[in-house]
């Protein structure tokens, strides 16, 4: 069916370590996907994206990866910061106008 | 540019009373849409418009309506609240082209009781 979906739904890191954030897409006709981070009280904040001719994108300290054979996604955050403590959905594009959201994963940075 | 506005912030109603939730964008995106998210899940999709008097359906349309007179403005009606209806609601936007980044408003809290 459709569906995006996280393999975790909370994850605990130390502060300075690297998080890996996981998602699991079921269409294999999507063709871009996007990380948002959600913050208590706020909307959700696009971090990255990726369109499905890519295998990996880089950011400032964030860096997705694309595996077309597996349908999978992650997020790899580098040196987590206090301030990196959110709610991390994946969500992947349908078309030109459906956007799915995966549910969440809860990423808590430990000091 | 002030972005995504959302108004009101927090709603509490009474099963069977109607409200408008406000939605209002000032980077002149074409694209416009309307979210609902519930507890420990991720955003579902309303209804959503690709231009001024253009709209269609999402995945949960059922006692919304919406329209689009001017390409900043996107109300959402809820015509006859109930329980189910209580959730987080979130507009977004975009400029018009599917990869383009979609920037989403602070979101309204619709509480039904």
């Amino acid at each position: 069916g459709e569906s995006v979906g996280l393999h975790l739904p909370t994850l605990s890191v130390q502060e300075g370590d690297n998080s890996i954030i996981n998602c699991a897409y079921s269409n294999s006709a999507s063709d871009y996907f996007i990380w948002y981070k959600q913050e208590s009280g706020k909307g959700p904040q696009f971090i990255i994206d990726i369109r499905s001719n890519m295998d990996k994108r880089q950011g400032q300290r964030v860096t997705v990866l694309l595996n077309k054979t597996v349908k999978h996604l992650s997020l790899q955050i580098a040196a987590t910061q206090p301030g990196d403590s959110a709610v991390y959905f994946c969500a992947e594009m349908w078309g030109a106008q459906k956007l799915v959201f995966g549910q969440g994963t809860r990423l808590t940075i430990n000091p | 540019n002030a972005g995504v506005t959302q108004t009101p912030k927090f709603q509490v109603l009474k099963t069977g009373q109607s409200m408008t939730l406000q939605c209002a964008q000032d980077m002149n995106h074409e694209y416009m849409s309307w979210y609902r998210q519930d507890p420990g899940m991720g955003l579902r999709l309303i209804h959503y418009s690709v231009g001024a008097g253009i709209t269609d359906q999402g995945e949960v349309p059922n006692g919304y309506n919406v329209s689009r007179s001017t390409t900043e403005d996107f109300p959402l009606r809820l015509l006859s609240a109930a329980p189910s209806q209580t959730s987080v609601y979130f507009c977004a936007s975009r400029r018009g082209l599917a990869g383009e980044t979609q920037y989403f408003g602070p979101g309204t809290r619709l509480l039904v009781l």
